[in-house]
C-alpha cells in the first residue's frame, strides 16, 4: 500500500505556456500533500504544503501565482507552473502524508519538467 | 545558496561490506526523522524511520542511529549489493509540516 503517482512522468513545453502536473495517491486518502522541486545534484527543496478544500501553503521565496496548486479532493493534488520559463526546468516531486499507521510521506516518481 | 552542479559528497563500498552513511540536523525541534534512497530520475523512496524518542531503529538489513545530543543521524546498510548503488537523503520532519531534506549521499557500490 501507499502508492502515489505522478502524471506526466516528463514534460517539454516552450517559454511562456502553463503546465499542469497531477500527483495521485493511489491508496489511501491524503489530507495533505506536499509538492517538492529538486535541481540536478541537489537536494529537494519543499516548495508547499497543499490541504485538500484549502489554500496551499507556500515556502518562503516560492511565487504563489506563478506555482498554483489545487487539492480538490483526498486523493489529487494538482501543480501548476504558470507562464514557465527554462530556469523553472527541474524535477517536480509529489508526496502524501498517511497519518495510520504512522506520518511517513510517501513520494511520487516524479515528474521531469524541461521548458525551452 | 548552492550552486547549480555541486557534486553529492560521495560513498564508496565494496560489494558484501557494510555503510555507513551519516547525516547531520539542525532543528532540535524535529521529532522525526527519515531515511530515503533515490535512484536516477526517480522519486524518494522510503527506507526506515525513527522517532525522536528512540535512538536505535532496525529493518532489514538496515539500521538507524539517532543522537539527539549532537543532531546526528546515520544508516548503516549491512552486506550491501550493487541494487543499493543510488543518492540517500535523510529528512527531518517538526510535527505535520513538510520534511526539511539534507544534503544527500551518493552511494557506490564496487563489485
Amino acid at each position: 500500500g501507499a502508492v502515489v503517482s505522478q502524471h506526466p512522468s516528463w514534460v517539454i513545453c516552450k517559454s511562456g505556456t502553463s503546465v499542469k502536473i497531477e500527483c495521485r495517491s493511489l491508496d489511501f486518502q491524503a489530507t495533505t500533500m506536499f509538492w517538492y522541486r529538486q535541481f540536478p545534484k541537489q537536494s529537494l527543496m519543499l516548495m508547499a504544503t497543499s490541504n485538500e478544500g484549502s489554500k496551499a501553503t507556500y515556502e518562503q521565496g516560492v511565487e504563489k501565482d506563478k506555482f498554483l496548486i489545487n487539492h480538490a479532493s483526498l486523493t489529487l493534488s494538482t501543480l501548476t507552473v504558470t507562464s514557465a520559463h527554462p530556469e523553472d526546468s527541474s524535477f517536480y516531486i509529489c508526496s502524501a502524508g498517511r497519518q495510520a499507521p504512522t506520518d511517513t510521506q510517501y513520494f511520487g516518481p516524479g515528474t521531469r519538467l524541461t521548458v525551452l | 545558496g548552492e550552486s547549480v552542479g555541486l557534486h553529492l559528497p560521495t560513498l564508496s563500498v565494496q560489494e558484501g561490506d557494510n555503510s555507513i552513511i551519516n547525516c547531520a540536523y539542525s532543528n532540535s525541534a524535529s521529532d522525526y526523522f527519515i531515511w530515503y534512497k533515490q535512484e536516477s530520475g526517480k522519486g524518494p523512496q522510503f527506507i526506515i524511520d525513527i522517532r525522536s524518542n528512540m535512538d536505535k531503529r532496525q529493518g532489514q538489513r538496515v539500521t538507524v542511529l539517532l543522537n539527539k545530543t549532537v543532531k546526528h543521524l546515520s544508516l548503516q546498510i549491512a552486506a550491501t549489493q550493487p541494487g543499493d548503488s543510488a543518492v540517500y537523503f535523510c529528512a527531518e520532519n517538526v510535527g505535520a509540516d513538510g520534511l526539511t531534506f539534507g544534503k544527500g549521499t551518493h552511494l557506490i557500490i564496487q563489485p
